[in-house]
């Protein structure tokens, strides 16, 4: 079975430029993460959908900040305009959603704005 | 609030010795998860162990075991007969459980992390 894919795994783009990553999840996983982990850091939580729903974008700066989830599969985080601070790691994570059971990671995207 | 706080940045060890990793977590929440995770430098997130608030016994998976104390809030990582291929980040990460209806059920937060060497 397949794990969570991440794409691209790399990116390198000017300060102000958009960008998108896109996340695959395991298939039957109705729970989908989305986290930012900086050089020598936790990840921290950005979104998480339950299905197509966003449940707990509390983290997520919604004014260049954008995420969807259509049809409770495939996720899109995107970032319009970069910032020189946007440089990170972001990974994607989805589980079965129930408390004793974990988290699967992507490979992630690491992001360099320039 | 900090929920998982992880106080060592870093740890050096002796290969083919024990190494514990602290984790101290804060929760009014009855149910939660606890789990471990390995980041290697290649960037992956390996899942190694979980432990849930009820049960009673510690949590062991091979060479890992977590030694929870729940009156203290605590869920430290043992990693026996280290090897160099331990060398990694490890996180502690916690997911509290139903009370807070689905805003909070399923919410996993990480600590910042220890970083292990293990030195031949």
């Amino acid at each position: 079975e397949a794990g969570v894919v991440q794409s691209p795994r790399y990116k390198i783009i000017e300060k102000k430029q958009p960008v998108a990553f896109w996340c695959n999840p395991i298939s039957g996983h109705n729970t989908l993460y989305w986290y930012r982990q900086n050089l020598g850091q936790g990840p921290e939580l950005l979104i998480r959908y339950e299905n197509e729903e966003a449940v707990d974008d509390s983290q997520l700066p919604k004014d260049r900040f954008s995420a969807e989830r259509l049809k409770g599969v495939d996720s899109t985080l995107k970032i319009q305009p970069a910032e020189l601070g946007d440089s990170a790691v972001y990974l994607c994570a989805s589980s079965s959603g129930r408390i004793n059971t974990e988290a699967f990671f992507g490979q992630g995207t690491r992001l360099t704005v320039v | 609030a900090q929920k998982i706080t992880q106080t060592q940045p870093g740890m050096f060890v002796q290969e083919k010795e024990a190494v514990t990793l602290d984790c101290t977590y804060d929760t009014s929440d009855p149910s939660y998860g606890l789990f471990w995770y390995k980041q290697p430098s290649s960037g992956e997130m390996i899942f190694l162990i979980y432990q849930g608030s009820y049960d009673q016994q510690n949590a062991t998976e091979g060479r890992y075991s977590l030694n929870f104390q729940k009156a203290r809030k605590s869920a430290n990582l043992v990693i026996s007969a280290s090897q160099l291929g331990d060398s990694a980040m490890y996180f502690c990460a916690m997911r509290e459980g139903q009370k807070f209806g689905i805003q909070g059920a399923q919410k996993l937060v990480f600590g910042q992390g220890t970083r292990l060497t293990i030195n031949p």
